[in-house]
């Protein structure tokens, strides 16, 4: 089956510094990745995905990278704020649109 | 904003005690899902819930576990007998017919003692 590996485990950033994170899949047949966010006490919340059939999607300061040949795709957050300390989730989904969760970023942005 | 409702937050249960975490999907989606996280490690995938059957289960969801929706909008877990090792965070998602994204709840805390 799927076998979703995330680094760093934890990161901390000054406040307007950029933070990366990176998963790495195994599975090629896994076609779609969302990141979530999750804050103390509430559930994963969906920030941004990418599909098979794109390298690279943009929303505001956040953006992710696909690379289908490495099987690997990454997390950029830039100019953090405080607001963006939490958790971060990357995943893969293939056949049955389960999804193979990392294990987690616990990412600290220090004013 | 649409959102999926999990009911109790936080249960705490005997061990060996039947428990039913509740779930309120968004209302026109059609796929729900099941996943639970142990302190400390992955969410990890129970099961997949489509047109009123199981789709897809992990070797974690055994007999122990059951789903249900029994009412055309909740969506139930059922844990019978609980186990120690069944104390995790489950989340409850769902996900609309012509996309991919999966919306998830805010969780139930599973304490077993």
């Amino acid at each position: 089956g799927e076998n979703v590996e995330q680094h760093p485990s934890t990161l901390s950033v000054q406040e307007g510094d950029s933070a990366v994170i990176k998963c790495t899949y195994s599975d090629s047949a896994s076609n779609y990745f969302p990141w979530y966010k999750q804050e103390l006490g509430k559930g994963p919340q969906l920030i941004i995905d990418i599909r098979s059939n794109v390298g690279e999607k943009k929303d505001q300061r956040i953006a992710v990278t696909l690379n289908k040949t490495a099987k690997h795709f990454s997390l950029h957050i830039t100019e953090t704020q405080p607001e963006d300390s939490a958790v971060y989730f990357c995943a893969a989904c293939s056949a049955g649109n389960k999804l193979t969760f990392g294990g987690g970023t616990r990412v600290l942005v220090k004013p | 904003e649409p959102e999926v409702t999990q009911t109790p937050s936080h249960q705490v249960t005997q061990m060996g005690q039947e428990v039913i975490l509740r779930c309120v999907p968004i209302s026109n989606h059609l796929y729900f899902y099941w996943y639970r996280q142990i302190l400390g490690q992955k969410v990890e995938f129970l099961v997949s819930f489509y047109n009123n059957e199981i789709s897809e289960k992990s070797e974690i969801f055994d007999d122990q576990f059951s789903v249900e929706r029994p009412d055309g909008s909740n969506f139930t877990l059922k844990i019978r007998s609980t186990k120690l090792e069944d104390s995790a965070m489950y989340f409850c998602a769902s996900r609309g017919q012509m996309t991919t994204e999966a919306f998830f709840g805010q969780g139930t805390r599973l304490t077993v003692v």
